[in-house]
């Protein structure tokens, strides 16, 4: 089944302990994304993948990190998570084919909760 | 920069009507793609429908169809026939054509179907 896949569902942590969110996708997708979803703000993204080793901030990457060391994996990383970076976080895949388009595949969705 | 946005932070409609969602984007870009995506309370974004800006004929999927009025940069969604599976979260985003394009969304309506 084609998909993307994050891991944890629901994280609970300490403020300033260094954690990963981790993302694959299995349908060799090139284009890769992280976003937060916080009530009456939407979907803002953080960072992106456009291919291995290609990354780049979006509009709310202070406090995050990613790398894209292999084409189906897209961690998240918070090196010292603060309870503003409580929320719900989407990594989603896409291809991107000269000028045709594709809508995002997301992923399941990681609820973080930083006291 | 492009901007997405949605006028409508929550709705309701009766179970079998018809319900409109509005969405107006800003862009410059001539070449770019729209998509309606649904969260329900599972919180899964699912892609409800898409639109290539250069296809004048509007989208439909079932009960699901736009109206898309590109002068007046205006996308929204209408839903016929509305079912109580249909409560969700709904998302209007947008996405550049070319490989640079990141997908930008509205702050979302919560559309509530009353039986």
């Amino acid at each position: 089944e084609a998909q993307v896949t994050q891991n944890p569902r629901y994280l609970i942590t300490v403020t300033g302990k260094k954690l990963t969110v981790t993302c694959s996708q299995n349908m060799n997708h090139e284009y890769m994304s992280w976003y937060r979803q916080d009530p009456g703000l939407g979907l803002r993204q953080i960072y992106y993948s456009m291919n291995v080793e290609v990354t780049d901030k979006g509009d709310v990457p202070e406090g995050y990190k990613v790398s894209r060391k292999e084409k189906r994996n897209f961690p998240l990383i918070l090196e010292s998570p603060s309870p503003n970076q409580t929320s719900l976080y989407f990594c989603a895949s896409s291809f991107v084919r000269g000028m045709s388009n594709y809508g995002y595949t997301f992923g399941s969705g990681t609820r973080l909760t930083v006291v | 920069a492009q901007t997405v946005t949605q006028s409508q932070p929550e709705m309701s409609v009766q179970e079998a009507e018809t319900v409109t969602l509005s969405c107006t984007y800003d862009t410059s870009e001539s070449n770019y793609y729209l998509f309606w995506y649904k969260q329900p309370p599972s919180r899964q974004m699912i892609l409800v429908i898409r639109q290539e800006a250069y296809k004048q004929q509007n989208a439909t999927e079932n009960r699901f169809s736009v109206n898309f009025q590109k002068a007046a940069k205006s996308f929204s969604l209408k839903i016929s026939d509305s079912q109580l599976g249909d409560t969700a979260m709904y998302f209007c985003a947008f996405r550049a054509g070319g490989s640079q394009g990141n997908l930008i969304f509205g702050k979302g309506t919560k559309l509530s179907v009353k039986p």
